[in-house]
């Protein structure tokens, strides 16, 4: 089955430089790599994804790479600010399509 | 996404009760999968269901953990017989189809064992 590491488990930056986040992946036939930001006691939220056929993908600040070949794929979050701080969570699709394996989560803190 | 219901938000329970927790899909999706989240952990998958079928029970424990998706009504995730262990947060959420990905999260349902 899939096996998802998240690195680093923590990140502070200071507002305004840019945070990265990368995952790694087991099952080369996973297609599909969402991320999601959890806010202190609320629930996930889908923030950017990215499937298997493009290797980046960015949505204004938030931008998404991925390496099919080192089965690696990475979150980038360009010009912080402290609204940014929560955790993320990297996933890929379990064998086949779905279920979500998540990363462990990193938590990251945004220094005004 | 706002359109994933659960209830209750808060769930209090002793030792040795049953704890009930309930889904409602975003309108029109057939497939819920529950997740529980450990304080300061990422989220495990527990179960996978389309309407009255579980197509993916790996990750629940056997043993007094049981889920369902009726074919009217909300999901629900059953614990028996509850332990300070299963104190967490569960999270459900729902897909339209499996070739659409993107899976849409509940706000949770924070279940406390005393």
């Amino acid at each position: 089955g899939e096996n998802v590491e998240q690195h680093p488990s923590t990140l502070s930056v200071q507002e305004g430089d840019s945070a990265v986040i990368k995952c790694t992946y087991s099952d080369s036939a996973s297609n599909y790599f969402p991320w999601y930001k959890q806010e202190l006691g609320k629930r996930p939220q889908l923030i950017i994804d990215i499937r298997s056929n493009v290797g980046e993908k960015k949505d204004q600040r938030i931008a998404v790479t991925l390496n099919k070949t080192a089965k690696h794929f990475s979150l980038h979050i360009t010009e912080t600010q402290p609204e940014d701080s929560a955790v993320y969570f990297c996933a890929a699709p379990k064998a086949g399509n779905t279920p979500l394996v998540f990363g462990k989560g990193t938590r990251l803190s945004v220094i005004a | 996404n706002a359109g994933v219901m659960q209830n209750p938000r808060h769930l209090v329970r002793r030792r040795g009760q049953e704890a009930r927790l309930r889904c409602s899909p975003v309108k029109g999706h057939s497939h819920v999968y529950w997740y529980r989240q450990l304080p300061e952990e990422g989220l495990k998958f527990m179960v996978y269901l389309q309407k009255e079928n579980i197509i993916d029970e790996s990750g629940m424990p056997k043993e007094r953990f049981s889920a369902e998706f009726p074919k009217e009504g909300p999901s629900i995730l059953r614990i028996q017989q509850v332990v300070r262990g299963d104190s967490a947060a569960y999270f459900c959420a729902s897909q339209d189809r499996p070739s659409t990905d993107t899976q849409y999260f509940g706000p949770g349902t924070r279940l406390t064992v005393l």
